[in-house]
Protein backbone atom coordinates (compact mmCIF):
# COMPACT_ATOMS: atom_id res chain seq x y z
CA UNK A 1 0.00 0.00 0.00
CA UNK A 2 1.41 3.98 -0.92
CA UNK A 3 2.04 5.48 1.98
CA UNK A 4 2.98 9.27 2.66
CA UNK A 5 5.66 10.58 5.32
CA UNK A 6 6.52 14.40 6.33
CA UNK A 7 8.94 15.22 8.66
CA UNK A 8 9.38 16.95 10.87
CA UNK A 9 6.24 17.06 12.88
CA UNK A 10 6.79 20.19 14.30
CA UNK A 11 9.13 23.06 13.82
CA UNK A 12 10.49 26.60 15.63
CA UNK A 13 12.87 28.62 13.62
CA UNK A 14 14.07 31.84 13.86
CA UNK A 15 13.38 35.01 11.55
CA UNK A 16 16.49 34.57 8.73
CA UNK A 17 16.83 31.43 9.46
CA UNK A 18 16.63 28.25 6.49
CA UNK A 19 14.11 25.90 6.13
CA UNK A 20 14.22 22.49 5.11
CA UNK A 21 11.33 19.95 4.62
CA UNK A 22 11.10 16.49 3.72
CA UNK A 23 8.37 14.87 2.04
CA UNK A 24 8.59 11.06 0.84
CA UNK A 25 6.17 8.63 -0.72
CA UNK A 26 6.15 4.75 -0.49
CA UNK A 27 4.47 2.52 -2.53
CA UNK A 28 3.55 3.80 -6.09
CA UNK A 29 6.16 5.78 -8.86
CA UNK A 30 6.27 8.72 -10.57
CA UNK A 31 3.13 10.74 -8.45
CA UNK A 32 2.19 13.92 -8.70
CA UNK A 33 3.20 15.81 -5.03
CA UNK A 34 2.13 19.01 -3.83
CA UNK A 35 3.06 21.42 -1.62
CA UNK A 36 0.40 23.24 0.75
CA UNK A 37 0.02 26.11 3.23
CA UNK A 38 -2.61 26.40 5.81
CA UNK A 39 -2.20 29.55 7.53
CA UNK A 40 -3.61 29.71 11.30
CA UNK A 41 -7.57 30.11 10.90
CA UNK A 42 -7.79 30.10 7.34
CA UNK A 43 -8.19 27.44 4.38
CA UNK A 44 -5.27 25.58 2.24
CA UNK A 45 -3.08 27.72 -0.41
CA UNK A 46 -1.48 25.34 -2.75
CA UNK A 47 2.60 26.29 -3.02
CA UNK A 48 4.15 23.94 -5.25
CA UNK A 49 3.48 20.81 -7.58
CA UNK A 50 5.38 18.46 -9.21
CA UNK A 51 4.66 16.03 -12.18
CA UNK A 52 8.60 14.47 -12.08
CA UNK A 53 11.69 14.71 -10.95
CA UNK A 54 13.22 18.33 -11.47
CA UNK A 55 9.56 19.94 -12.67
CA UNK A 56 8.40 22.48 -10.53
CA UNK A 57 5.67 24.08 -10.83
CA UNK A 58 4.55 27.59 -8.62
CA UNK A 59 1.19 28.60 -7.58
CA UNK A 60 2.00 31.58 -5.52
CA UNK A 61 5.79 33.76 -5.36
CA UNK A 62 7.20 34.26 -2.14
CA UNK A 63 10.65 33.29 -0.65
CA UNK A 64 9.77 29.59 -0.50
CA UNK A 65 11.01 27.24 -3.19
CA UNK A 66 10.14 23.60 -4.06
CA UNK A 67 13.17 20.72 -5.13
CA UNK A 68 12.18 16.97 -6.54
CA UNK A 69 15.40 15.16 -6.32
CA UNK A 70 14.16 11.98 -6.73
CA UNK A 71 10.68 10.73 -8.08
CA UNK A 72 9.84 10.11 -4.54
CA UNK A 73 10.60 12.92 -2.62
CA UNK A 74 9.78 16.77 -2.25
CA UNK A 75 11.36 18.75 -0.43
CA UNK A 76 10.13 22.48 0.62
CA UNK A 77 13.33 25.21 0.95
CA UNK A 78 13.42 28.38 2.10
CA UNK A 79 17.10 30.60 2.52
CA UNK A 80 15.82 33.09 5.60
CA UNK A 81 12.69 32.92 7.15
CA UNK A 82 9.74 35.56 7.62
CA UNK A 83 7.66 35.82 10.51
CA UNK A 84 4.86 35.06 7.93
CA UNK A 85 5.92 31.79 6.84
CA UNK A 86 4.76 30.19 9.61
CA UNK A 87 1.95 27.90 9.23
CA UNK A 88 0.84 24.07 8.87
CA UNK A 89 2.45 22.82 6.08
CA UNK A 90 1.09 20.15 3.95
CA UNK A 91 2.49 17.77 1.48
CA UNK A 92 0.19 15.13 -0.98
CA UNK A 93 0.03 13.07 -3.57
CA UNK A 94 -1.96 11.45 -6.40
CA UNK A 95 -1.91 9.56 -9.54
CA UNK A 96 -1.65 9.28 -12.75
CA UNK A 97 -5.17 10.45 -15.37
CA UNK A 98 -7.57 8.74 -13.07
CA UNK A 99 -8.23 11.51 -10.48
CA UNK A 100 -8.93 9.51 -7.16
CA UNK A 101 -8.27 13.13 -4.84
CA UNK A 102 -4.80 13.52 -3.17
CA UNK A 103 -3.67 11.44 0.19
CA UNK A 104 -2.34 14.23 2.86
CA UNK A 105 0.82 13.72 5.09
CA UNK A 106 0.60 14.66 8.60
CA UNK A 107 1.73 17.94 8.27
CA UNK A 108 4.59 20.39 10.07
CA UNK A 109 3.75 22.70 11.84
CA UNK A 110 5.95 25.65 11.71
CA UNK A 111 6.27 28.61 13.95
CA UNK A 112 8.79 31.48 13.55
CA UNK A 113 9.77 33.30 15.82
CA UNK B 1 -11.36 30.20 -13.00
CA UNK B 2 -12.48 27.26 -10.38
CA UNK B 3 -13.94 27.70 -7.13
CA UNK B 4 -15.12 26.50 -3.93
CA UNK B 5 -17.37 28.26 -1.82
CA UNK B 6 -18.18 27.02 1.85
CA UNK B 7 -20.41 27.64 4.01
CA UNK B 8 -19.33 29.85 6.89
CA UNK B 9 -18.56 28.33 10.33
CA UNK B 10 -17.82 27.70 13.08
CA UNK B 11 -21.00 25.07 13.43
CA UNK B 12 -21.76 23.89 16.59
CA UNK B 13 -24.65 21.57 17.00
CA UNK B 14 -25.56 18.64 20.08
CA UNK B 15 -25.06 15.21 19.62
CA UNK B 16 -27.27 13.26 17.84
CA UNK B 17 -28.00 16.63 15.74
CA UNK B 18 -28.45 16.58 12.15
CA UNK B 19 -25.57 18.49 10.10
CA UNK B 20 -25.69 20.15 7.04
CA UNK B 21 -22.40 21.64 5.64
CA UNK B 22 -22.89 24.13 2.22
CA UNK B 23 -20.96 23.39 -0.70
CA UNK B 24 -21.45 25.45 -3.99
CA UNK B 25 -18.99 25.79 -6.71
CA UNK B 26 -17.41 27.21 -10.25
CA UNK B 27 -15.89 25.25 -12.36
CA UNK B 28 -15.50 24.69 -16.46
CA UNK B 29 -15.86 20.81 -17.76
CA UNK B 30 -16.58 18.66 -15.97
CA UNK B 31 -14.84 18.32 -11.78
CA UNK B 32 -14.95 15.60 -9.34
CA UNK B 33 -16.08 16.72 -5.92
CA UNK B 34 -14.44 15.85 -2.29
CA UNK B 35 -15.19 16.65 1.26
CA UNK B 36 -11.80 15.99 3.32
CA UNK B 37 -11.53 16.19 6.81
CA UNK B 38 -8.99 17.35 9.66
CA UNK B 39 -8.73 16.78 13.00
CA UNK B 40 -6.80 18.81 15.57
CA UNK B 41 -2.93 18.75 14.63
CA UNK B 42 -3.25 16.20 11.74
CA UNK B 43 -3.56 16.35 8.08
CA UNK B 44 -6.77 15.83 5.68
CA UNK B 45 -8.29 12.82 5.09
CA UNK B 46 -10.70 11.92 2.23
CA UNK B 47 -13.97 11.97 3.31
CA UNK B 48 -16.15 11.10 0.15
CA UNK B 49 -16.11 11.43 -3.23
CA UNK B 50 -18.22 11.75 -6.62
CA UNK B 51 -16.71 12.20 -9.84
CA UNK B 52 -20.10 12.64 -11.96
CA UNK B 53 -23.21 14.58 -12.11
CA UNK B 54 -26.00 12.65 -9.46
CA UNK B 55 -23.22 10.26 -7.91
CA UNK B 56 -23.55 10.14 -4.13
CA UNK B 57 -21.19 9.75 -2.30
CA UNK B 58 -20.94 8.25 1.39
CA UNK B 59 -18.35 7.17 4.46
CA UNK B 60 -18.85 6.65 7.97
CA UNK B 61 -22.45 8.10 7.91
CA UNK B 62 -21.76 11.15 5.92
CA UNK B 63 -23.30 11.77 2.47
CA UNK B 64 -23.03 13.98 -0.10
CA UNK B 65 -24.75 14.23 -3.68
CA UNK B 66 -22.85 16.15 -7.01
CA UNK B 67 -25.80 18.11 -8.05
CA UNK B 68 -24.85 19.84 -11.43
CA UNK B 69 -28.10 21.87 -11.57
CA UNK B 70 -27.10 23.60 -8.93
CA UNK B 71 -23.71 23.27 -8.82
CA UNK B 72 -23.46 21.75 -5.04
CA UNK B 73 -21.91 19.01 -3.23
CA UNK B 74 -23.23 19.53 0.37
CA UNK B 75 -22.38 17.70 3.29
CA UNK B 76 -25.27 16.03 5.26
CA UNK B 77 -25.09 13.15 8.37
CA UNK B 78 -28.31 12.70 10.37
CA UNK B 79 -26.41 12.04 13.58
CA UNK B 80 -23.32 13.69 14.44
CA UNK B 81 -21.11 12.13 17.48
CA UNK B 82 -17.99 14.24 19.70
CA UNK B 83 -15.97 12.58 17.54
CA UNK B 84 -17.28 14.31 14.45
CA UNK B 85 -15.80 17.39 15.41
CA UNK B 86 -13.30 18.66 13.03
CA UNK B 87 -12.52 20.80 10.25
CA UNK B 88 -14.35 20.18 7.32
CA UNK B 89 -12.98 21.15 3.58
CA UNK B 90 -15.02 20.99 0.12
CA UNK B 91 -12.67 20.73 -3.01
CA UNK B 92 -13.30 20.05 -6.85
CA UNK B 93 -10.37 18.66 -9.25
CA UNK B 94 -9.62 20.17 -12.52
CA UNK B 95 -7.24 19.87 -14.73
CA UNK B 96 -4.24 22.15 -15.33
CA UNK B 97 -1.03 22.93 -16.75
CA UNK B 98 0.84 19.84 -17.63
CA UNK B 99 -0.46 16.47 -16.05
CA UNK B 100 -1.26 17.77 -13.03
CA UNK B 101 -4.60 17.26 -11.65
CA UNK B 102 -4.79 19.87 -8.90
CA UNK B 103 -7.47 19.93 -5.95
CA UNK B 104 -8.88 23.57 -5.16
CA UNK B 105 -10.27 23.47 -1.85
CA UNK B 106 -13.00 25.72 0.00
CA UNK B 107 -12.10 27.84 3.11
CA UNK B 108 -12.98 25.23 5.55
CA UNK B 109 -16.03 25.02 8.35
CA UNK B 110 -14.90 24.19 11.87
CA UNK B 111 -17.49 21.63 13.24
CA UNK B 112 -18.16 21.06 16.94
CA UNK B 113 -20.10 18.43 18.41
CA UNK B 114 -21.34 19.02 22.45
CA UNK B 115 -22.34 15.68 24.56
Amino acid sequence: SQTIHQWPATLVQPVGSPLSLECTVEGTSNPNLYWYRQAAGRGLQLLFYSVGIGQISSEVPQNLSASRPQDRQFILSSKKLLLSDSGFYLCAWSKGQVFYGYTFGSGTRLTVV
Amino acid sequence: GNSVTQMEGPVTLSEEAFLTINCTYTATGYPSLFWYVQYPGEGLQLLLKATKADDKGSNKGFEATYRKETTSFHLEKGSVQVSDSAVYFCALSASSSGSARQLTFGSGTQLTVLP
